[in-house]
Order: C-alpha cells, then sequence, then structure tokens
C-alpha cells in the first residue's frame, strides 16, 4: 500500500516564483491536511479539507492556497515564494470516527528551499 | 485556543535505562490525544489515540497513560532503536467545524545510547 505519497520530495525556488505540491492518498479518506513543520515550531496547520470540493484555513495559511478537485488528491499550491516559506511539508490523511477523525497517516515530506 | 506542550525537549538514555516523556494539555474538551514517532527526514508515524482519563495503551517498550490534563509516554528498558522524535497531538470537541484538526506539540527528541 502507497498510503500519502508527496511529490516533489526536495525542490528550491527563488523568491517570488511559483510551485504545487501534490499529495495523494489511496485510502479513500475523507479528510486531508497540510502542515509544515519548522525546527522549535512543532507541526503548524496550514489548511485542511474535510472532503472533496472542501478547504479550510488552519493556524498558518497566508501565502498558501490549496484545492481538492478529487478525494484523493490535495494540492498545496504557493503564488509567490518567500523564504520565510522554507520549511518541510507534510500532508497526511484520516478517516472519520464518530464525530471526530481516526489517527492521521502521513506522508514523508516536501523540503522546500526559497532562496 | 487549545494548547500542548511536551517535556523534556530532549532527552538521552542510556540502553535499558527506563524513563517517561510528558504531553500537558489544555482544550475546551478532549476528543482524543494521538502520540506519533518521527525518524529524522520522515513523516510521523502513528503510535497510540488516548480518548479518556485512566486509559492505557502499550506497544512493546511503551506505555501511553492519559489524565484530564496530561498525557505520559513511558518508554521501559529503551534500545537505541527507539532514538526519535516523539510528537503528542490533541483533537479537541469545538464548535465550528474544528472536530477534525490536531494540535501538535513541539515534540520530545529521544535519543537511546548503547
Amino acid at each position: 500500500n502507497a498510503g500519502v505519497t508527496q511529490t516533489p520530495k526536495f525542490r528550491v525556488l527563488k523568491t517570488g516564483q511559483s510551485m504545487t505540491l501534490l499529495c495523494a492518498q489511496d485510502m479513500n479518506h475523507e479528510y486531508m491536511y497540510w502542515y509544515r513543520q519548522d525546527p522549535g515550531m512543532g507541526l503548524r496547520l496550514i489548511h485542511y479539507s474535510v472532503g472533496e470540493g472542501t478547504t479550510a484555513k488552519g493556524e498558518v495559511p497566508d501565502g498558501y492556497n490549496v484545492s481538492r478537485l478529487k478525494k484523493q488528491n490535495f494540492l498545496l499550491g504557493l503564488e509567490s515564494a518567500a523564504p520565510s516559506q522554507t520549511s518541510v511539508y507534510f500532508c497526511a490523511s484520516s478517516y472519520s470516527m464518530g464525530t471526530g477523525i481516526a489517527e492521521a497517516f502521513f506522508g514523508q515530506g516536501t523540503r522546500l528551499t526559497v532562496v | 485556543e487549545d494548547q500542548v506542550t511536551q517535556s523534556p525537549e530532549a532527552l538521552r538514555l542510556q540502553e535499558g535505562e527506563s524513563s517517561s516523556l510528558n504531553c500537558s494539555y489544555t482544550v475546551s474538551g478532549l476528543r482524543g490525544l494521538f502520540w506519533y514517532r518521527q525518524d529524522p527526514g520522515k513523516g510521523p508515524e502513528f503510535l497510540f489515540t488516548l480518548y479518556s482519563a485512566g486509559e492505557e495503551k502499550e506497544k512493546e517498550r511503551l506505555k501511553a497513560t492519559l489524565t484530564k490534563k496530561e498525557s505520559f509516554l513511558h518508554i521501559t528498558a529503551p534500545k537505541p532503536e527507539d532514538s526519535a522524535t516523539y510528537l503528542c497531538a490533541v483533537q479537541a470537541i469545538n464548535s465550528g467545524g474544528s472536530n477534525y484538526k490536531l494540535t501538535f506539540g513541539k515534540g520530545t527528541l529521544l535519543t537511546v545510547n548503547p
């Protein structure tokens, strides 16, 4: 089972460039998430989706956009990259359990450097 | 606002030296508390979910416990392969559709020396 797959694994961008990070999951999960992880800051939620066609802002959404056109895919876009967006980005997915969620499954991460 | 604090930030143990990691939380209502393990250069890997005070779960040398204010991850007779960052996260009972989010602590970096 592939689980959660992120593309690309590494990327270097120049300030002002744009890019899209792709997340794909094969577990038929309703919920998908984008986090960033920075030293000393832990995992912070950027955006999330509770189903196909829906998105919502997380803790640190500024400078990012997302789309969930298909249930299995969740895209994270940077329209004009800034050095402050240098980070490791993780995608995760989960499924409903009662009125909450079960455990989240994470991808291997994308290491993004903006110079 | 939901808050999760993990301590210590880093812990160095000798092989076989048991210890505990702490995760204290402040939420309006707890739906679930999750423990993850993260190896360098990899994504977090799920370990346990705890739902109510008094609950305990075990897996090999790890045991997670939960009270109304904190959770402990007990590591018994650790081995070098237990070295990793351990993350704690909470899912809160909130209005406004936020029942689907996890709030993470900053993690504890555990190093087990042979």
